[in-house]
């Protein structure tokens, strides 16, 4: 059953914690991303990577890291020095040809902050 | 900088009237152009995408729209709406010279009345 996964749903940060979203996809991509939702807002790119073991920011980076180590994982993480984490978290995959394509999206993570 | 713009930030419709949902996108190279639609708490499943071709674009559950190049627009339309149409409609852009990166709009929150 192929699609991508985020854990967990709920998350909750106290002051100063780094936390760390997941992020898996068996759909073959070559692509992965991370945005972040704001209420009454569109989607905003933190991160994203076309191959394995390459990333690059995206728009609203600061506070934020990521790794890619396999095809198939894309974790994010939300450091101290992102002093207005709370939102929810959306993880895509794509396939990667040099132009668009279409992305698909997991079911998120909602990020609360104690 | 690629934008897209969707102008009406809430639309109301009855059951069974028909919807056109507004996005208007900056110009740039060839487009590349997606509806996506979330339901509250969840993640994006796309509608429809437009890569080339017919500017009259078939996507899932009765949806439709318009590519207009003179325009810069790229209008969602469904002929009747049905109650579990109620959710977040985001339209997004993508252009060929930016490596797949995706550009979304602030969203659309469509609210059906019975």
């Amino acid at each position: 059953d192929g699609g991508i996964t985020q854990s967990p749903k709920y998350l909750f940060r106290k002051e100063g914690q780094n936390v760390t979203l997941s992020c898996e996809q068996n759909l073959n991509h070559d692509a992965m991303y991370w945005y972040r939702q704001d209420p009454g807002q569109g989607l905003r790119l933190i991160y994203y990577s076309q191959i394995v073991n390459d990333f690059q920011k995206g728009d609203i980076a600061e506070g934020y890291s990521v790794s890619r180590e396999k095809k198939e994982s894309f974790p994010l993480t939300v450091t101290s020095a992102q002093k207005n984490p709370t939102a929810f978290y959306l993880c895509a995959s794509g396939f990667s040809r040099g132009r668009g394509e279409t992305q698909y999206f997991g079911p998120g993570t909602r990020l609360l902050v104690l | 900088a690629q934008s897209v713009t969707q102008p009406d930030i809430h639309i109301t419709v009855s059951e069974g009237a028909s919807l056109e949902l507004r996005c208007n996108y900056s110009y740039g190279a060839t487009p590349y152009l997606f509806w996506y639609v979330q339901s509250p708490g969840q993640g994006l499943q796309l509608l429809l995408k437009y890569f080339s071709g017919d500017t009259l674009v078939q996507g899932i559950k009765g949806f439709e729209a318009e590519f207009k190049r003179s325009q810069s627009s790229f209008n969602l339309r469904k002929p009747s709406v049905h109650w579990s149409d109620a959710a977040e409609y985001f339209c997004a852009v993508v252009y060929n010279t930016n490596a797949g990166k995706s550009t979304f709009g602030d969203g659309t929150t469509l609210t059906v009345k019975p």
